[in-house]
Parts: C-alpha cells; sequence; structure tokens
C-alpha cells in the first residue's frame, strides 16, 4: 500500500523558521511534491524534488532522502500570509498519478 | 504559465438531481487530467484518472456509474455527480497534466458542492 504521514498542526511565529516533515511508503518513486492550499482554495504548487538533496526556492527549502523515504518543508522569514495547509505528496511509479499526504496545517503567530 | 479553470466555481443541487463540473487547461494541452475530492480539514483524494479519448480510471471505493468522466477534448473534462446525495457535499478539484514525464500538475480553482 501507499502512505504519507506528515504532522496534522503547527505553530510557529512571524520571521521565524519551521520545518514540516513528510514521510512516505510507495510502490515505486518517481518525484515527491509540497504544495500550500490555503481554506477554500485549491492547491498551488511550491516545489518538486526527485534526487536526494535540498531544492531552495526563495524562502522556501524542500529537502529529500529517497533511502530514507524522508523529506522536509522548510519555510524561512515566516509571514502572516504563509499560515495555510502543506501538502506532501508522491508520484509513486510513471503513471503521473500523485497522493497526497493529509497536510499540515501551519498557524503562523504574530 | 498553465492556467486550468473549473465552472461553476460553486452549486447548490438538490438531492436526486445531477450534476456537472467542467475542468479546462487554457493554455496547454491536458493528456491527462485528475478529479479530486476534499472534504472539510481533509487532504485531497484522489477520484480518477481522466486521459484524453480513453475511459477513466477511477480508484478504489469510487463508483463509476456516479461520478461520471468524459475526457472529450486534450483541454476538457466533465465529472458529472449523478443523483447526488448530501454526502456528495465537498470541494471538488481537477488538476491537469501537459503530459508524460512533467514534473507538476496545474491545478484548478476548485468548485463546491452542496447537496440540500
Amino acid at each position: 500500500g501507499q502512505n504519507i504521514d506528515q504532522p496534522t498542526e503547527m505553530t510557529a511565529t512571524e520571521g521565524a523558521i519551521v520545518q514540516i516533515n513528510c514521510t512516505y511508503q510507495t510502490s515505486g518513486f518517481n518525484g515527491l511534491f509540497w504544495y500550500q492550499q490555503h481554506a477554500g482554495e485549491a492547491p498551488t504548487f511550491l516545489s518538486y524534488n526527485v534526487l536526494d538533496g535540498l531544492e531552495e526556492k526563495g524562502r522556501f527549502s524542500s529537502f529529500l532522502s529517497r533511502s530514507k523515504g524522508y523529506s522536509y518543508l522548510l519555510l524561512k522569514e515566516l509571514q502572516m500570509k504563509d499560515s495555510a495547509s502543506y501538502l506532501c505528496a508522491v508520484r509513486g511509479n510513471r503513471d503521473d498519478k500523485i497522493i497526497f499526504g493529509k497536510g499540515t496545517r501551519l498557524h503562523i503567530l504574530p | 504559465g498553465a492556467v486550468v479553470s473549473q465552472h461553476p466555481s460553486w452549486v447548490i443541487c438538490k438531492s436526486g438531481t445531477s450534476v456537472k463540473i467542467e475542468c479546462r487547461s487554457l493554455d496547454f494541452q491536458a493528456t491527462t487530467m485528475f478529479w479530486y475530492r476534499q472534504f472539510p480539514k481533509q487532504s485531497l483524494m484522489l477520484m480518477a484518472t481522466s486521459n484524453e479519448g480513453s475511459k477513466a480510471t477511477y480508484e478504489q471505493g469510487v463508483e463509476k456509474d456516479k461520478f461520471l468522466i468524459n475526457h472529450a477534448s486534450l483541454t476538457l473534462s466533465t465529472l458529472t455527480v449523478t443523483s447526488a446525495h448530501p454526502e456528495d457535499s465537498s470541494f471538488y478539484i481537477c488538476s491537469a497534466a501537459p503530459g508524460t514525464g512533467i514534473d507538476e500538475q496545474y491545478f484548478g480553482p476548485g468548485t463546491r458542492l452542496t447537496v440540500t
């Protein structure tokens, strides 16, 4: 079967740094995605990792370790608008189907 | 950038009626489109994968006769919820992939369905 685990909720302070972890067990692996979703809206793409290592994009970075089935999303210089759900998603084989984790609701405190 | 639209953005219907939701890729051709359902405070659940010109592939537990999917062209896929019930009330989101080997899918804005 396929399983993607991430914390349900996290709280952080404006201006700080937060790391959201994701572990996965899937039949095959063909890429890991992070999406941001504000309440009532569709997800927006943040990052894509298919090789081990860190991908940096502005205030957001994503890390992948395929051998450990582990990824994290790092958010720096947190802003109030970063309050949202962050979805970890994995494409387990080459049929382009992406399976989503349950998401982590991030609350930013002033 | 790639844009995906959905119509309608929200709909209210009576129990027992059918509702059609359209998903369009506006500036690219989508060989594959995906339909997701999301209940409040839960993640996206993949319902089916829609390929242009062929039958959709449904995920386990999704009734293909209840959720009819038609991918008639490379820019349009439709989801019809037949004989809707209140438990079908949900947020329905489509996504589109430009082709095989792509790095990401592009999501539509979603359709909020309320069945009374």
